[in-house]
């Protein structure tokens, strides 16, 4: 089976320039989700979609950062303009729900952003 | 809010030895409960987890850990430690069945052979 792919694994941008960020999920799976890793820190959910649409953003910030899931599969996130602070690895995972409802989720390689 | 601790940041051991990594968790209710490693250069990847049943769970690679619902912790244990098992273990929970995961910080592991 196939896992979940990411592109690109690495970038590097200046601060208030954009970028994108791709996610292909597991086939099949309903739910997609994407976090933001800073070094040192544990991953820190930013979106998750069920099909294509927005089941939790709670955590994006919305002045900088979208993202969509066009069909209910692959999926973007986008940042305009970027910071500094940005400067993390951008996770995407997927996940399909389980018998007696529970799920569990599968992560891609990621995509390490470095703003200068 | 949910929050999950991870009081070791950095471990060092000898292939041999016994780990045992310290997972805490704030949440009064209904929680799953579980432990991902990212070997260096590789994605994260599911160790075990823990949704109801028999405390004491099982994962790949000879790794268990205890859900102690008193104490608000799922620890992670290994009886003998190899070179390999080198890597970022990271604890997490979602509760009342919802699907955000909250992770802890991660304790990075190294074993010297």
């Amino acid at each position: 089976e196939a896992g979940v792919a990411q592109s690109p694994r690495y970038k590097i941008i200046e601060k208030r320039q954009s970028v994108a960020f791709w996610c292909n999920p597991i086939s099949g799976h309903a739910t997609l989700y994407w976090y933001q890793q800073i070094l040192g820190q544990g991953p820190k959910l930013l979106i998750q979609f069920q099909n294509n649409g927005v089941v939790d953003d709670s955590q994006l910030p919305k002045d900088r950062f979208s993202a969509e899931r066009l069909k209910g599969v692959d999926s973007t996130l986008k940042i305009q303009p970027a910071k500094l602070e940005d400067s993390a690895v951008y996770l995407c995972a997927s996940s399909s729900r389980l018998a007696g409802g529970i799920n569990e989720q599968f992560f891609g390689p990621g995509t390490r952003l470095t703003v200068l | 809010a949910q929050s999950v601790s991870q009081h070791n940041h950095h471990v060092i051991l000898s292939e041999a030895a016994s780990l045992e990594l310290g997972c805490n968790y704030s949440y009064g209710g209904t929680v799953n409960l579980f432990w991902y490693v990212q070997y260096p250069g590789q994605h994260l990847q599911l160790l075990l987890k823990y949704f109801s049943g028999d405390p004491l769970v099982k994962g790949i690679k000879g790794f268990e850990a205890e859900f102690i619902k008193s104490k608000f912790s799922f620890n992670l244990r290994k009886p003998s430690v190899q070179w390999s098992d080198t890597a970022e273990y990271f604890c997490a929970v979602n509760a009342d069945n919802t699907d955000k995961l909250i992770f802890g910080t991660g304790t990075r592991l190294q074993v010297f052979p």
